[in-house]
């Protein structure tokens, strides 16, 4: 089965600390994977996906298909990036498939 | 920029009524779908719809239904509303086929007395 998994509800870090924000997933075949951000009073939006290789406002994320992961890094946490953090994984028909996000807090 | 506007922000209806929750993009997507937004349970997928006047059952259909009559416009359809809808509900758009980045809507906060 097709499934996303962020096992961290809340994970909460002081500024300039190291953040990493975990998924993992189970797929059979060539997933695309994504991570979405919402902001306070914000849309979802997309941040960054896996197949553009890009770090988008310090973030990266990195592929693993061994160990089936699709972890959120960043190496210097902002008390701007205090958001919700969605990992999902590119299904069948279009579609995606959404872990049960991650709330980053961020403290000065 | 894609656009997907959601026309209600909040919502408050009473239990039994039938509402309507719609949702329009002005980025000719050929894909459009409805989620519920829950604390620990992620998004979710109710509906979703590859061209106009197509349906498809997500995730957690019942309780719901969807319309679209125009290619723009994509409408979820609650049709005797329960305190269990009480939710905040996306929409999205994509470009299909094999277009899997969505773009979302600001949401409807949905509260069912």
């Amino acid at each position: 089965a097709q499934r996303v998994t962020q096992p961290e509800k809340l994970l909460s870090v002081f500024k300039g600390a190291p953040v990493e924000l975990k998924c993992n997933y189970s797929y059979s075949g060539s997933p695309e994977l994504f991570w979405y951000v919402q902001y306070s009073r914000q849309r979802l939006q997309l941040l960054l996906r896996h197949i553009s290789r890009e770090s988008i406002k310090g973030f990266t994320a990195d592929l693993n298909k061994g160990e089936t992961s699709f972890h959120l890094k960043k190496p210097f946490a902002q008390e701007e990036d205090s958001a919700m953090y969605y990992c999902a994984l590119s299904g069948v028909a279009d579609k995606l498939i959404f872990g049960t996000g991650t709330r980053l807090q961020v403290f000065p | 920029d894609v656009k997907v506007t959601q026309s209600s922000r909040y919502l408050v209806k009473r239990t039994g009524e039938k509402v309507f929750l719609e949702c329009v993009q002005d980025m000719d997507h050929e894909n459009m779908f409805w989620y519920r937004q829950d604390p620990g349970l992620g998004l979710r997928l109710i509906y979703f719809s590859y061209d106009v006047k197509m349906k498809e059952k997500g995730d957690i259909p019942e309780g719901y239904s969807v319309s679209r009559e125009k290619k723009e416009r994509f409408s979820l359809i609650l049709e005797s509303a329960s305190t269990n809808q009480t939710s905040m509900y996306l929409c999205a758009s994509s470009p299909g086929p094999g277009g899997y980045i969505q773009y979302f809507g600001a949401g409807t906060r949905l509260s069912v007395l």
